[in-house]
């Protein structure tokens, strides 16, 4: 089955730097690479996501690149925020337009200094 | 629009006791799910519903059960509860061929003492 490595498992930056999450996988099958933000005591949100036929893709501060030939992805976060400290948790997915697997990371937790 | 909601939100049991956790989606999502999460571990599949009247196993089936309701209702439940099951569960659905965008649930805290 798909296995989904993250690291720095904790990530400390001060406020206004950049943090940088590298995951990778291991099915060239995975087509769809969710990451979720998961605030203290909250439930994991979606964030941004990356399908496989796009190599990088943004939203505001946060973005996401993937090189499909490596089978890596990483979520890059510019200008941080206090707000932005949480866990992150990348996954990648793998299917066929029905149901697809998703496997999760085990996670990064991030904490910004201010 | 609740979105996911499950209950309870705590819970205490003692070693061998049962009980189920609970999960509802108002959003017309085919497909439902319970993950746990354990430090370290990040969020691991028990058991999943691709769509009404179907279960499958997950990476950690063991020592659970599910029952796909109907379509807006998936159900956990811990029949003999054992030390090793306290945990935070999450229930999550997302819409059949999306993608998988999951929306998760609250979650339930659990001690098994």
């Amino acid at each position: 089955g798909e296995n989904v490595e993250q690291h720095p498992s904790t990530l400390s930056v001060q406020e206004g730097d950049s943090a940088v999450i590298k995951c990778t996988y291991s099915d060239s099958a995975s087509n769809y690479f969710p990451w979720y933000k998961q605030e203290l005591g909250k439930r994991p949100q979606l964030i941004i996501d990356i399908r496989s036929n796009v190599g990088e893709k943004k939203d505001q501060r946060i973005a996401v690149t993937l090189n499909k030939t490596a089978k890596h992805f990483s979520l890059h976060i510019t200008e941080t925020q206090p707000e932005d400290s949480a866990v992150y948790f990348c996954a990648a997915s793998m299917g066929s337009g029905g149901y697809q697997k998703v496997t999760f990371g085990i996670g990064t937790k991030l904490q910004v200094i201010p | 629009n609740a979105g996911v909601t499950q209950t309870p939100k705590f819970q205490v049991l003692k070693t061998g006791q049962s009980m189920t956790l609970q999960c509802a989606q108002d959003m017309n999502h085919n497909s439902m799910y319970w993950y746990r999460q354990d430090p370290g571990m990040g969020l691991r599949l028990i058991y999943y519903s691709a769509s009404e009247g179907t279960t499958d196993k997950g990476e950690v089936p063991n020592g659970y059960n599910v029952s796909r309701l109907n379509k807006r209702e998936f159900s956990l439940r811990l029949e003999s509860a054992a030390p090793s099951q306290t945990s935070v569960y999450f229930c999550a659905s997302s819409v059949l061929g999306s993608g998988e965008k999951l929306f998760f649930g609250s979650g339930t805290q659990l001690s098994v003492l």
